[in-house]
């Protein structure tokens, strides 16, 4: 059974930097074809998808937010960190890390973050 | 990368069938055999209901079916039911990102 776990603070600061740790488990990120991505959604809106990071260590970003991510893996601890730079309140979201290759196959849960001061 | 364009709300009564669009650019939707749909009730996580355009995984139900014409692609549910009742967004690669949402379509069932 696929599993994937979102993990950080509830509640940054504006200017402060957001880490948020997806833990995963039933497949492997070193598996040819395998990505672990992270979507986001305020409150009553729509999803947005953020960043992506491969079997093969390739990560992508999207253009509107690329110079304030960055994603990593860690294959050791099934991990992807993400990590987000100068939080303002427009950030405030339920964080989604989710898995698959074509499509985003399964969902972790979520974390809800709170941008404010 | 601008996301696809759905229509903000559908409905339909019980036993019906409705399409909801997603409409993209070549870049994307019509560039890419990589269209998928998700389906999401409230407070809960997005449940993937189709991926590669028209294929369903396992355990949803045949009464969800995905099609794709040029830049437009379509998700169809038929006999409706309450249970149906969620937001749905499409989802695509696209020559860029590599990934980008629809705005979502809000299914009521009457």
């Amino acid at each position: 059974q696929i599993t994937l776990k979102e993990s950080g603070p509830t509640l940054v600061k504006p200017t402060q930097t957001l880490t948020l740790t997806c833990t995963f488990s039933g497949f492997s990120l070193s598996t040819s074809g395998v990505g672990v991505g992270w979507i986001r959604q305020p409150p009553g809106k729509a999803l947005e998808w953020l960043a992506l990071i491969y079997w093969n260590d390739d990560k992508r970003y999207s253009p509107s937010l690329k110079s304030r991510l960055t994603i990593t893996k860690d294959t050791s601890k099934n991990q992807v960190v993400l990590t987000m730079t100068n939080m303002d309140p427009v950030d405030t979201a339920t964080y989604y890390c989710a898995a698959g290759d074509h499509a985003f196959d399964i969902w972790g849960q979520g974390t809800m973050v709170t941008v404010s001061s | 990368q601008s996301a696809l364009t759905q229509p903000a709300s559908v409905s339909g009564s019980p036993g019906q069938s409705i399409t909801i669009s997603c409409t993209g650019t070549s870049s994307d939707v019509g560039g890419y055999n990589y269209v998928s749909w998700y389906q999401q009730h409230p407070g809960k996580a997005p449940k993937l209901m189709i991926y590669d355009v028209s294929n369903r995984p396992s355990g949803v139900s045949n009464r969800f079916s995905g099609s794709k014409s040029g830049n437009t692609a379509s998700l169809t549910i038929s006999g409706l039911q309450a249970e149906d009742e969620a937001d749905y967004y499409c989802s695509s690669y696209t020559s860029s990102s590599p990934w980008v949402f629809g705005g979502g379509t809000k299914l009521t069932v009457l």
